[in-house]
């Protein structure tokens, strides 16, 4: 099945440890992304990958790193998390990007709360 | 720069009424628009979009919406709503951030009452 897979769905943690939210997708997408959902603000891109070794930021990157070794991986880093990055995270991804008039898929999300 | 809003935070509707959800955006060129539907504790899911031609769009669960260019608007309808609709709707716009990223509204929340 087709399905863009993130872990954990759930995540309490204190500040100032590291904490790594995985993505994997398994239909060969070039382009993953990472949002934020916040209430209120609706969801906001955080990083974007176009491809393996490609990362850029998107619009509220601080406190937070990607890395982009393998298509199918795209794992998001918090290397010192702070209370303002409790939010719900989402996992995007799609064939080649948005410019090609193809839809996002999601994952299930995860819900970080960071004490 | 590029923007969605949507002005329903909360819409409530009973079960078999009819349902439109307002989206208006804001765009330079031709966007590509879209819906996506949020359930409690899962991620979003896509109902519809719209690149370009027929300006009515068919999408699945019986939802449809309309693109008018003279409004900007993309409001999505249905003609009878069932209690499992219930979710959080997102209109987004797109391509934004020099073709990398949606931008989305900030999200109707719908209540079906029984």
């Amino acid at each position: 099945e087709a399905q863009v897979t993130q872990n954990p769905r759930y995540l309490i943690t204190v500040t100032g440890k590291k904490l790594t939210v995985t993505c994997s997708q398994n239909m060969n997408h070039e382009y993953m992304s990472w949002y934020r959902q916040d209430p209120g603000l609706g969801l906001r891109q955080i990083y974007y990958s176009m491809n393996v070794e490609v990362t850029d930021k998107g619009d509220v990157p601080e406190g937070y790193k990607v890395s982009r070794k393998e298509k199918r991986n795209f794992p998001l880093i918090l290397e010192s998390p702070s209370p303002n990055q409790t939010s719900l995270y989402f996992c995007a991804s799609s064939l080649r990007g948005l410019l090609t008039n193809e839809k996002l898929f999601f994952g299930s999300g995860t819900q970080l709360s960071v004490l | 720069a590029q923007s969605v809003t949507q002005p329903d935070i909360h819409i409530t509707v009973s079960e078999g009424a009819s349902l439109e959800l307002r989206c208006n955006y804001s765009y330079g060129a031709t966007p590509y628009l879209f819906w996506y539907v949020q359930s409690p504790g899962q991620g979003l899911q896509l109902l519809l979009k719209y690149f370009s031609g027929d300006t009515l769009v068919q999408g699945i669960k019986g939802f449809e919406a309309e693109f008018k260019r003279s409004q900007s608007s993309f409001n999505l309808r249905k003609p009878s709503v069932h209690w499992s609709d219930a979710a959080e709707y997102f209109c987004a716009v797109g391509p934004t951030g020099g073709g990398n990223k949606l931008t989305f509204g900030t999200g109707t929340q719908l209540k079906v009452e029984l």
